[in-house]
């Protein structure tokens, strides 16, 4: 089926310093997530994007992150500066108008903060 | 508050038997209900998704129970294979359209034992 993949899958950083996780969605999706799952925890929406924005937001998004599409390239999350909170894996999804609510996920990108 | 509750938090059946996993959620508004599985160290897919306008969905061996009024739901998964084995995330959306957020229950753990 469709796939979403993720890139790292797995992250080690100092805290404070800056992380990138990466995405590269199904093709002629048009909607994108990022889900944060601590481990043993349930997965928790972050934010969705949609022609070049986000239309919603979680109170788990904190100033510190921000995402972006730049031209059709990987939807990346970033975080700066990293703290020791935001370790644990973070979920890249997307979904089409053809897909309805169906949701496509990546592997994860696990992030641990040290 | 948790908008989506699962039980239980494990569940062993034998090969043959029918594995029960519970749902419950919080928001009335809610109108999708997906359940995505997820293998060990690989990506939550979308298993098989229901929508209020019916009480039962079924897929092969898989099935729903929907209960509206009670606001609960259940994933009833009949002559069990020890590859159904898998974590089984129920998920609810408040909107008809892509851009609706998935709120994630915790999570039940099943292993079929041959």
């Amino acid at each position: 089926g469709p796939k979403v993949l993720q890139i790292p899958s797995h992250q080690i950083i100092d805290m404070g310093q800056m992380v990138t996780l990466n995405c590269d969605p199904v093709s002629n999706h048009l909607y994108f997530y990022w889900y944060k799952q601590i481990l043993g925890q349930q997965m928790e929406f972050l934010v969705n994007f949609y022609n070049g924005k986000v239309m919603e937001k979680s109170k788990l998004f904190k100033d510190q992150f921000s995402v972006e599409r730049p031209d059709g390239s990987y939807f990346t999350l970033k975080i700066q500066p990293t703290a020791l909170e935001d370790s644990a894996v973070y979920f890249c999804a997307s979904g089409g108008t053809d897909s309805g609510n169906t949701l496509y996920f990546g592997e994860g990108s696990r992030l641990i903060v040290v | 508050q948790q908008q989506v509750r699962q039980s239980p938090q494990s569940l062993t059946v034998w090969e043959g038997e029918t594995a029960i996993l519970n749902c419950s959620y919080e928001d009335s508004t809610f109108d999708y209900f997906p359940w995505y599985w997820q293998f060990p160290r690989e990506s939550p897919a979308l298993l098989i998704a229901i929508r209020p306008v019916s009480n039962k969905k079924e897929d092969g061996r898989f099935t729903i129970f929907f209960n509206k009024r009670e606001k609960k739901l259940s994933l009833h998964i009949t002559d069990s294979q020890p590859g159904d084995s898998a974590t089984y995330f129920c998920a609810a959306s408040d909107r008809g359209s892509a851009l609706g957020r998935l709120h994630f229950g915790a999570g039940t753990q099943l292993i079929v034992i041959p």
